[in-house]
């Protein structure tokens, strides 16, 4: 158990709809990473949040938006969805980088998102 | 931008048997990390090994060692004794240390390995 928990872990939705996808991070993390992984493809980095702020983006669409709480936790937001939004979000955290930090990140199990 | 490749879409050994998976990357950085990450069947994404670009030693985890050589920038995988449990996707990543972290993880495609018993 790594210590980060996704919700839902499977969804199943329509082409033109938008779903929103939960990640609360290890205790004590203040990072939030979004992973996106397509059939048989490696991780695609969505974004990163660090403590509220947004901090990096990656190849996220403009369809898709995301959000750190002051309780550190994030949520994805995928809307206007397509055939090809159907994957694996994965959300992951990390301690701070620093002197200390080992620069690992802790994935949650993934939500499934399959998009009709 | 990190690139990260790794050149063997699929690897097949025998249990019990020795396989090395490459990764090959491309940074003009100095401190990095690079990890080998293992996605099983359950799809969880699972820390096999960490190396610090700083280190000259390789790291080593029971029977995951890498071979790390800074100059040529590959990063390869051994694992020895396969096991069946070893069968799972194995992604190599990239971490740039001066980012902070900033945008996290760049992963190769994976390399899809197979345990023949």
């Amino acid at each position: 158990d790594s210590g980060v928990t996704q919700t839902p872990k499977h969804l199943i939705t329509a082409t033109g709809q938008r779903v929103t996808l939960r990640c609360s991070p290890r205790s004590g993390d203040l990072s939030v990473y979004w992973y996106q992984q397509s059939l048989d493809q490696g991780l695609q980095f969505l974004i990163h949040y660090y403590n509220g702020e947004e901090r990096a983006k990656g190849n996220i669409l403009e369809r898709f938006s995301a959000q750190q709480f002051p309780d550190l936790h994030s949520e994805l937001n995928l809307s206007s969805l397509e055939l090809g939004d159907s994957a694996l979000y994965f959300c992951a955290s990390s301690e701070p980088f620093g002197q200390i930090s080992t620069g690992e990140l802790f994935f949650g199990e993934g939500s499934r998102l399959t998009v009709l | 931008a990190q690139t990260v490749t790794q050149s063997q879409p699929e690897m097949s050994v025998q249990e019990a048997e020795t396989v090395t998976l490459s990764c090959t990357y491309d940074t003009s950085e100095s401190d990095y990390y690079l990890f080998w990450y293992k996605q099983p069947p359950s799809r969880q994404m699972i820390l096999v090994i960490r190396q610090e670009a700083y280190k000259q030693q390789n790291a080593t985890e029971n029977r995951f060692s890498v071979n790390f050589q800074k100059a040529a920038k590959s990063f390869s995988l051994k694992i020895s004794d396969s096991q069946l449990g070893d069968a799972a996707m194995y992604f190599c990543a990239y971490a740039s240390y001066s980012g902070g972290g900033a945008d996290g993880l760049t992963f190769g495609k994976g390399t899809h390995l197979i345990i023949q018993p």
